[in-house]
């Protein structure tokens, strides 16, 4: 009940293509879902995050569909760029008032082709 | 640089041997959280602390793996007689609690590799 599944593992786009990325939880309890963005080396960046209280959250080109009925949620990125090329990574947590741990899904590797 | 910061980067130890990581969090963050992050998996949840307090831990967390934080600043993460299995990217991270929990931040890890 505690795992987030994620997928496609892998991804490949052509610059300026939507990239899409799903995830889906089974525990009910979440109440926040971060998406994560790392480069070879590095260690997670915070990409953009959503509450279950919306079902969208837009930033810049990053966009979080959020469907609470199907437990599930996706991350679209639109108007891909090479810079964009990295793994993604979604998680979920019992933040506001809980430990905040993330438990996160597997990872997509997502390379935008120029 | 006030981002989470992390040492050694990179770490190559025998087995058998024990090794010691360093995290520092950001200055006005009280909790810290390590995680363990194994090639082409997202990052496990390992333990975390809110000041000096090590509040959980994770049963991926045996008891050859030890972590501190004494005077509620930076954190060690020391891993005893290590095994090959334990090559991973150690992750640290850190947020601000009060009445509600922010965002965490990341360190940019420790590699480990045990031969």
């Amino acid at each position: 009940q505690q795992q987030v599944k994620q997928s496609p593992q892998s991804l490949i786009v052509q610059k300026g293509g939507i990239s899409i990325i799903n995830c889906a939880y089974e525990n009910t309890a979440f109440d926040y879902f971060p998406w994560y963005q790392q480069f070879p080396g590095k260690g997670p960046a915070l990409l953009i995050a959503i509450r279950p209280d919306v079902s969208e959250k837009k930033e810049g080109r990053f966009t979080i569909s959020f469907n609470k009925s199907a437990k599930q949620f996706s991350l679209h990125i639109m108007d891909s760029q090479p810079g964009d090329s990295a793994t993604y990574f979604c998680a979920a947590s019992i933040f506001l008032w809980n430990t905040g741990k993330l438990i996160f899904g597997q990872g997509t590797t997502l390379q935008v082709k120029p | 640089d006030t981002g989470v910061s992390q040492d050694p980067r990179h770490k190559i130890t025998k087995r058998g041997q024990n090794v010691t990581f360093r995290c520092d969090p950001i200055s006005e963050h009280n909790r810290l959280y390590w995680y363990r992050q194994t090639l082409g998996q997202g990052p496990e949840f390992l333990t975390y602390f809110q000041n000096e307090a090590q509040l959980e831990k994770s049963r991926l967390l045996s008891d050859r793996f030890s972590a501190e934080r004494p005077k509620g600043s930076f954190s060690t993460l020391e891993i005893q007689r290590t095994e090959q299995g334990d090559s991973a990217m150690y992750l640290c991270a850190s947020s601000l609690f009060r009445t509600v929990n922010t965002e965490a931040f990341f360190g940019q890890g420790t590699r480990l590799t045990v031969v």
